[in-house]
């Protein structure tokens, strides 16, 4: 199947760390990204990771991809107010072609 | 360097009506793609351009929906006529070869 999995929703604390999940089906991707959406804009590119790639940390994010799984993970560092957002995961296969998850909307209280 | 661009940013419409979405690329950016996000779902993949042509339509819904790309510049997605089910935001990404992939602000389609 295409199925990107997330989780819809995401409440933190200021401060505290962030997990985004998402589980992905093909085992021929070649890249996993992270996109954020804040509100009334379009998605950019957070981060991603080449499929033979177990982790990436990138200052205050971190991605973690086990293959075994097909699982791929979000970490944020001391999450911050202005990470409100949506966050997707995606995947891009053979072909050009990408596919989305549903969204994770993380809400941090402050 | 102008960003990817879509309009409107937001269309009521009542059923059976017709609607026409419009994307302007980052200059020089041959792929194009159309995507749909409905309430609460995944984003899903409409169809890929590259350049003028259609490289992909398979995530087309139905024959309601028509894109063009003419010349390869700026692309537009014609939704006629329109059903309920057709609300959502409609995305439109570009992007070089292998490069990140650029998105624009969204369309917010409502269908009465």
């Amino acid at each position: 199947g295409e199925d990107v999995e997330q989780s819809l929703f995401l409440s933190v604390r200021e401060g505290d760390s962030s997990v985004i999940n998402c589980t992905y089906t093909d085992s021929s991707s070649t890249y996993l990204y992270w996109y954020k959406q804040e509100p009334g804009a379009g998605l950019q590119l957070l981060t991603y990771i080449f499929s033979n790639m177990d982790m990436k940390q990138d200052q205050r994010l971190t991605v973690l991809l086990n293959k075994k799984d097909k699982h791929l993970s979000l970490r944020i560092a001391d999450t911050q107010t202005g990470d409100s957002a949506i966050y997707f995961c995606a995947e891009s296969r053979t072909g050009n072609q990408f596919y989305f998850g549903t969204g994770t909307s993380l809400t941090v209280i402050p | 360097e102008a960003g990817v661009t879509q309009f409107p940013s937001h269309s009521v419409i009542e059923k059976g009506q017709t609607v026409t979405l419009r994307c302007d690329p980052i200059s020089g950016h041959d792929n194009l793609y159309w995507y749909r996000r409905v309430m609460g779902k995944e984003i899903k993949f409409l169809l890929h351009f590259v350049k003028e042509s259609k490289q992909d339509e398979s995530g087309m819904p139905n024959n309601r929906f028509l894109a063009e790309r003419t010349g390869g510049t700026y692309s537009t997605l014609k939704v006629q006529p329109a059903e309920l089910e057709d609300s959502g935001v409609y995305f439109c990404a570009t992007r070089v070869d292998t490069g990140e992939l650029f998105f624009g602000e969204g369309s917010r389609l409502t269908v009465l």
